[in-house]
């Protein structure tokens, strides 16, 4: 079955504890994205990766890290998490050609107290 | 500033009827427009995308394009309970390989 697998689905944690949310995705597709959900700012990119070794930022890149050392990984790094880094986050997936079509993950709800 | 504009709603249609979505943008070199639906607590999913001036249909889905007056929109006919849901726009400012949302319309369609 294609898709997008995030891990964590949930996650509290506190201010300053570095965390990693992983994301896979198994439909060889070259581009990958990480956005924040938050009400009334709707969804803002993170970072982007047009293919392995290529990144570049979102809308929203302060207080995030991503690598791209695999194709089908993205990592989604906090060095040092804060209050308002909680949000909803959903990492996606497309094929980089005209389309940008993108298949979302389930999303991992993170909490920063 | 990039912009993709969005009615926020409640846009309420009653059931059996045509709800129009709309959708600005701002930057007059984008290339790319999708349609997302989100169920409440749900990842977006892709209903629709479109790249040319004019209409596309898919099913009770039909997307518009005017790059000359840079609006999308979208269509849904016949619309049923199970079509309320918050309706993302997104464009993609294909200098940079972005992909800008809007905010979201929230479609309520009463029985």
């Amino acid at each position: 079955e294609a898709q997008v697998t995030q891990n964590p689905r949930y996650l509290i944690t506190v201010t300053g504890k570095k965390l990693t949310v992983t994301c896979s995705q198994n439909m060889n597709h070259e581009y990958m994205s990480w956005y924040r959900q938050d009400p009334g700012l709707g969804l803002r990119q993170i970072y982007y990766s047009m293919n392995v070794e290529v990144t570049d930022k979102g809308d929203v890149p302060e207080g995030y890290k991503v690598s791209r050392k695999e194709k089908r990984n993205f990592p989604l790094i906090l060095e040092s998490p804060s209050p308002n880094q909680t949000s909803l986050y959903f990492c996606a997936s497309s094929q980089r050609d005209s389309s940008y079509e993108q298949y979302f993950g389930p999303g991992t709800r993170l909490t920063v107290t | 500033q990039k912009e993709v504009e969005q009615n926020s709603g409640p846009l309420s249609v009653p059931e059996g009827a045509i709800a129009s979505l709309n959708c600005t943008y701002s930057d007059r070199g984008s290339q790319s427009f999708f349609w997302y639906r989100q169920y409440s607590g749900k990842s977006p999913e892709l209903i629709m995308f479109i790249y040319s001036n004019g209409d596309k249909e898919d099913g009770r889905f039909t997307a518009q394009l005017n790059k000359a007056s840079q609006y999308v929109s979208l269509l849904i006919r016949d619309s049923q309970p199970s079509d309320s849901a918050t309706y993302l726009c997104a464009v993609n400012m294909n200098r940079d390989d972005k992909i800008i949302f809007g905010k979201g319309t929230r479609l309520h369609i009463l029985p």
